[in-house]
């Protein structure tokens, strides 16, 4: 069972438009949610992180909404640019790290 | 940034034969991470490693799969022996603690033939 859950798989904004990804997760005990951004043929890099006792997070144009009683955090990207284009994944503090399946994120100018 | 290091980027090693994946952690970190990923597709834990143990470890790290550390010299993944089924990127991370950043290499692509 998938601890941790995004949608949508993929989505294509254009340049200047806010996109949106979604995040949810099953146990009630994680506490730390890091988005890591993934270039193709690169390894994963952190990109924000927010933790439970927060329900916001910024960092310039990356924002994290937090819903702690719903188990639902979402990434909303304002302003995309091209070189947002790149694959982002949820992951919450179990086993090290786990990781959601990924939302494929393209930004079209 | 620091920086994970990941030896070698691409390897092709013929069914049933051992393979080691070799990484350099960032110097200061003290936790350290295995991954592996499947065609660009979800990031899939295979063991963390602190201290000189493995800490956890998932399903997916078989019998065959070893983590060590010797000597505080690179941080290795050995499979033996290996099976078509594990062709992936294995990504390396580490991390200073726990719930702080992780930082990932940039994978080993291993090609079982």
């Amino acid at each position: 069972q998938q601890q941790v859950r995004q949608s949508p798989q993929s989505l294509t904004v254009w340049e200047g438009e806010t996109a949106i990804l979604n995040c949810s997760y099953e146990d009630s005990t994680f506490n730390y949610f890091p988005w890591y951004q993934q270039f193709p043929g690169e390894g994963p890099a952190l990109l924000i992180s927010i933790s439970s006792v927060s329900d916001k997070k910024e960092d310039g144009r990356f924002t994290i909404f937090f819903n702690k009683r719903e188990k639902k955090l979402s990434l909303h990207i304002t302003d995309s640019q091209p070189g947002d284009s790149a694959t982002y994944f949820c992951a919450a503090n179990a086993q090290g790290l786990t990781f959601g399946l990924g939302t494929r994120v393209s930004v079209f100018p | 940034g620091p920086k994970v290091l990941q030896i070698p980027s691409h390897q092709i090693i013929d069914m049933g034969q051992m393979v080691t994946l070799n990484c350099d952690p960032v110097s200061n970190h003290l936790y350290f991470y295995w991954y592996k990923q499947i065609l660009g597709q979800q990031m899939e834990f295979l063991v963390n490693f602190y201290n000189g143990k493995v800490m956890e470890k998932s399903k997916l790290f078989k019998d065959q799969f070893s983590v060590e550390r010797p000597d505080g010299s690179y941080f290795t993944l050995k499979i033996q022996p290996t099976a078509l089924e594990d062709s992936a990127v294995y990504f390396c991370a580490s991390s200073s603690g726990l719930n702080t950043e992780v930082f990932f290499g940039k994978g080993t692509r291993l090609t079982v033939v």
